[in-house]
């Protein structure tokens, strides 16, 4: 079945300093990824969706130039957490679609602890 | 943003028992998922639903796609420890992104 690899799986960093996180898809090509967050206990909420070859698409409430995604080719896209913060700590987790109607196949997220 | 009403929130059930949960929605999707999450872990696919009144099973785990289109079941049959996790709804229209419901915690004794 379709592969969603994701990296790191953990990262602990210092305030004020970015992070990058990056998703794959290992054996499909995917035209479009999402990004999610997820707080304890709670259910997944969309960020943004990267579209490969453009900008990507910010939900309401994210800001863009906190949250910089680029999707540079049809297998990856990444998600960079810039000047974080303790409250950008969060459970990270991206998706994957290949062809339309496809179902999402998720990666096993990135547990963000800023510091 | 949107979210789909699931339910029950949380499941204490002893083993082997079977176990209900639903979605409802005020929106009409033409998908309907459903994941199984573990602590520390993303969201695994367990069944995809494309069309309305269809039933697929997947193992013990069987799902529904409810007539209206605006509801979607799960159930596990014969509960086992290793059911334990948070099951996810999800449901979209065309391509639009999924969206989530709250999620059932379900915890099974042994």
């Amino acid at each position: 079945g379709a592969v969603v690899s994701q990296h790191p799986s953990r990262v602990i960093c210092k305030s004020g300093t970015s992070v990058k996180i990056e998703c794959r898809s290992l054996d499909f090509q995917a035209t479009t990824m999402f990004w999610y967050r997820q707080f304890p206990k709670q259910s997944l909420m969309l960020m943004a969706t990267s579209n490969e070859g453009s900008k990507a698409t910010y939900e309401q409430g994210v800001e863009k130039d906190k949250f910089l995604i680029n999707h540079a080719s049809l297998t990856l896209s990444t998600l960079t957490v810039t000047s974080a913060h303790p409250e950008d700590s969060s459970f990270y987790i991206c998706s994957a679609r290949g062809a339309d109607h496809s179902p999402l196949h998720f990666g096993n997220g990135t547990r963000l602890t800023v510091t | 943003g949107q979210q789909l009403n699931q339910s029950p929130q949380s499941m204490f059930i002893q083993e082997g028992e079977d176990v209900s949960m639903n979605c409802t929605s005020s929106s009409i999707f033409n998908t309907w998922l459903w994941y199984k999450q573990e602590p520390g872990e993303g969201p695994v696919l367990l069944i995809a639903l494309y069309k309305a009144g269809e039933l697929t099973s997947n193992g013990r785990l069987t799902a529904q796609f409810g007539i209206t289109r605006k509801d979607s079941f799960l159930n596990i049959s014969a509960s086992i420890p290793s059911d334990v996790g948070i099951y996810f709804c999800a449901g979209s229209s065309g391509n639009t992104p999924l969206v989530f419901g709250k999620g059932t915690r379900l915890s099974v004794i042994a």
